[in-house]
């Protein structure tokens, strides 16, 4: 079967660094993304890994292991518009996408 | 143009209406793709067209009917449906690549139907 597990919520405070993790068991893997969805918006892509290791984008980092299943998203320097849920998804099969089960931040003055 | 619009916006429908959502992009993406998706839970996916030819469908129920009438457009046609099936409808586009990597999916605002 196909599971992909994110934490349900976080709350960090604004300036601190918070991790998502995100762990994935799949029948196949062609590449992890990593959306962010404001409530009531469409998801936007912040990142993608495909190879394992880190890739940085500004206050965001987003890390792969393949052999571990598990990939994270570091946000640095929080601000409150990072209060949002975070989506893991795994591409396993040409254009078949499997979101996560989704991450609901909440950043904190 | 980054941009995926989407019509209407918000939806009522009673049980035994015939409605279609409508969803266009124009930056060249032959993938294009319907996601259902309830109150903080993830994107489901339902259906992905490639060179306008259905490429997946997710044992979605026969009462949504996708249709690719070319490469910019996307539709999907509701009939019948039933209120559980009340939710956001997204719909996504993306560069094609048969054989290789993926690229990320851009949304649209999606469409919020409310079946009565």
């Amino acid at each position: 079967g196909q599971n992909i597990d994110q934490p349900t919520e976080m709350t960090a405070t604004e300036g601190a660094i918070v991790q998502i993790n995100c762990t994935y068991q799949t029948s196949g893997f062609n590449g992890l993304f990593w959306y962010q969805q404001h409530a009531g918006e469409a998801p936007t892509f912040l990142s993608y890994n495909v190879l394992d290791g880190l890739e940085e984008k500004g206050r965001f980092s987003s890390f792969l292991s393949r052999s571990k299943g598990y990939s994270y998203l570091l946000l640095k320097e929080l601000q409150m518009k990072d209060s949002a849920s975070y989506l893991c998804a795994v591409t396993s099969g040409t254009y078949k996408y499997i979101f996560g089960t989704g991450t609901r931040l909440k950043v904190l003055a | 143009d980054t941009e995926v619009t989407q019509t209407p916006k918000h939806l009522v429908m009673g049980m035994t209406n015939k409605k279609s959502l409508k969803c266009e992009q124009h930056m060249g993406h032959r993938a294009m793709y319907w996601y259902k998706q309830k109150a903080k839970k993830p994107p489901e996916l339902m259906f992905v067209y490639s060179y306008e030819k259905l490429s997946i469908n997710e044992s979605v129920p026969s009462r949504f009917s996708p249709e690719c009438p070319n490469s910019s457009l996307l539709n999907l046609h509701l009939h019948a449906l039933q209120p559980e099936d009340s939710a956001l409808y997204l719909c996504a586009s993306s560069q094609e690549n048969l054989r290789g990597p993926t690229y990320e999916q851009y949304f649209g605002p999606g469409t919020r139907l409310t079946v009565t």
